[in-house]
């Protein structure tokens, strides 16, 4: 299958910074990439829809001023957590869709100190 | 909105015997695809299963197997000889078909179900 990266795998941060979370897809075009969030041993929670080229669309609830999504290209998409604080500390997963499944990267662990 | 629903949150099973994970979801679509992942410890989401909702053949995959119920709204994976590396936690989820609709390719997830192998 597809393979889709994510990087860093894991980020410490200070509260009050900001920390940038890189998608991209290494074999295939991604015209459309997700962001999620997970808790442990919860659900994944869809934070956006990200498209190139456009702005991202967000679920109900979620901060598009806090969570900055880029998608620049057919391969990238970024997620940015702008001032942070501790309690956006979580696991992030983005995938990347095709036509018939989604890919998905192997997360990435955000703990703000 | 669709909806999906795992009603078990943990299950069990001793190693080489078979484990049925129930699935439930609610939707007023005709067209959509059926999903069961499996993220291990790791972390990693990987594909398990995949069921065309048009299809009334069961999806297989060498040891897992499904039972789509389309009247019944209900997706089961099971899995027969149970290994120690199928332990993990297992997510059913439902995308929609629909084409130009603002929740076209999005996947929506059950509550997920851990499920231990004993050997």
């Amino acid at each position: 299958g597809a393979v889709v990266s994510q990087h860093p795998s894991r980020v410490i941060c200070k509260s009050g910074t900001s920390v940038k979370i890189e998608c991209r897809s290494l074999d295939f075009q991604a015209t459309t990439m997700f962001w999620y969030r997970q808790f442990p041993k919860q659900s994944l929670m869809l934070m956006a829809t990200s498209n190139e080229g456009s702005k991202a669309t967000y679920e109900q609830g979620v901060e598009k001023d806090k969570f900055l999504i880029n998608h620049a290209s057919l391969t990238l998409s970024t997620l940015t957590v702008t001032s942070a604080h501790p309690e956006d500390s979580s696991f992030y997963i983005c995938s990347a869709s095709s036509t018939y499944e989604q890919y998905f990267g192997p997360g990435t662990r955000l703990t703000v100190t | 909105a669709q909806t999906v629903t795992q009603s078990q949150p943990e299950m069990s099973v001793q190693e080489a015997e078979t484990v049925t994970l129930s699935c439930t979801y609610d939707t007023s679509e005709s067209d959509y695809y059926l999903f069961w992942y499996k993220q291990p410890p790791s972390r990693q989401m990987i594909l398990v299963i995949r069921q065309e909702a048009y299809k009334q053949q069961n999806a297989t995959e060498n040891r897992f197997s499904v039972n789509f119920q389309k009247a019944a709204k209900s997706f089961s994976l099971k899995i027969s000889d149970s290994q120690l590396g199928d332990a993990a936690m297992y997510f059913c989820a439902y995308r929609s078909e629909r084409s130009g609709g603002t929740s076209y390719g999005k996947l929506t997830f059950g509550q997920g179900t851990i499920l231990t192998v004993h050997p």
